[in-house]
């Protein structure tokens, strides 16, 4: 079985400053991980993911998450938060010896200051 | 490409009613996945549906709800005589059908709020 472990429930930034965004996983098998975001009342936009690739993967708007199995955790980084990042992020992991269903964090909710 | 589409938006049932909600899949993907996202939480699992087959419907509440996904027509997540604590987000993914190890791209539908009164 898999599971995911987002550290922080709530982050909060001032606008311009860096974002870190905690996740650790755990997979008895190769996993794919990604990122998503959720705006209020929005749907789920994928922000990023990895799949065995390149350790450092980069997103949209700016975000980027590096893969470390040493350590097993996949940390969603920003160097310079804006006001639209304000939203609810999910660390997801997939493994495809669980049919590919995906395994969400608690999330992270986001609150930038201006 | 519309990507994956849900409807409705939102719905609103009184208890005891049947709740109906619709996901079509983006043009290609023949694999549908249900996730339920309660309150101030994340999604989790409920069931995975490929053209006329359940492959795993092991995060499905055992009673009142139902899932199919037929030769035509959208995927329908069907919940018999609704209780409050149904009240939720539903949301829908959809992926192609690939028979190898590569990676399996997940497309996300703007889900359907239930709320039951």
């Amino acid at each position: 079985a898999q599971s995911v472990t987002q550290l922080d429930s709530h982050v909060s930034v001032s606008e311009g400053t860096p974002v870190l965004l905690r996740c650790n996983y755990s997979s008895s098998y190769s996993p794919s991980l990604f990122w998503y975001v959720q705006h209020p009342n929005k749907g789920l936009q994928l922000l990023l993911k990895y799949t065995s690739a390149a350790t450092l993967v980069k997103g949209i708007n700016g975000f980027e998450a590096e893969f470390k199995k040493s350590e097993t955790s996949f940390h969603l980084t920003k160097p310079s938060a804006h006001m639209s990042d304000a939203a609810e992020y999910f660390c997801v992991v997939s493994v495809k010896a669980a049919g590919n269903k995906l395994t969400f964090g608690g999330g992270t909710r986001v609150l930038v200051k201006p | 490409n519309a990507g994956v589409m849900q409807n409705p938006r939102h719905l609103v049932r009184r208890r005891g009613q049947e709740a109906r909600l619709r996901c079509s899949p983006m043009k290609g993907h023949s694999h549908v996945y249900w996730y339920r996202q309660l309150p101030e939480e994340g999604l989790k699992f409920m069931v995975y549906l490929q053209k006329e087959n359940i492959i795993d419907e092991s995060g499905m509440p055992k009673e009142r709800f139902s899932a199919e996904f037929p030769k035509e027509g959208p995927s329908i997540l069907r919940i018999q005589q609704v209780v409050r604590g149904d009240s939720a987000a539903y949301f829908c993914a959809s992926s192609p059908n690939t028979g190898t190890g590569e990676y399996y791209g997940y497309t996300f539908g703007s889900g359907t709020r239930l709320t039951v009164v």
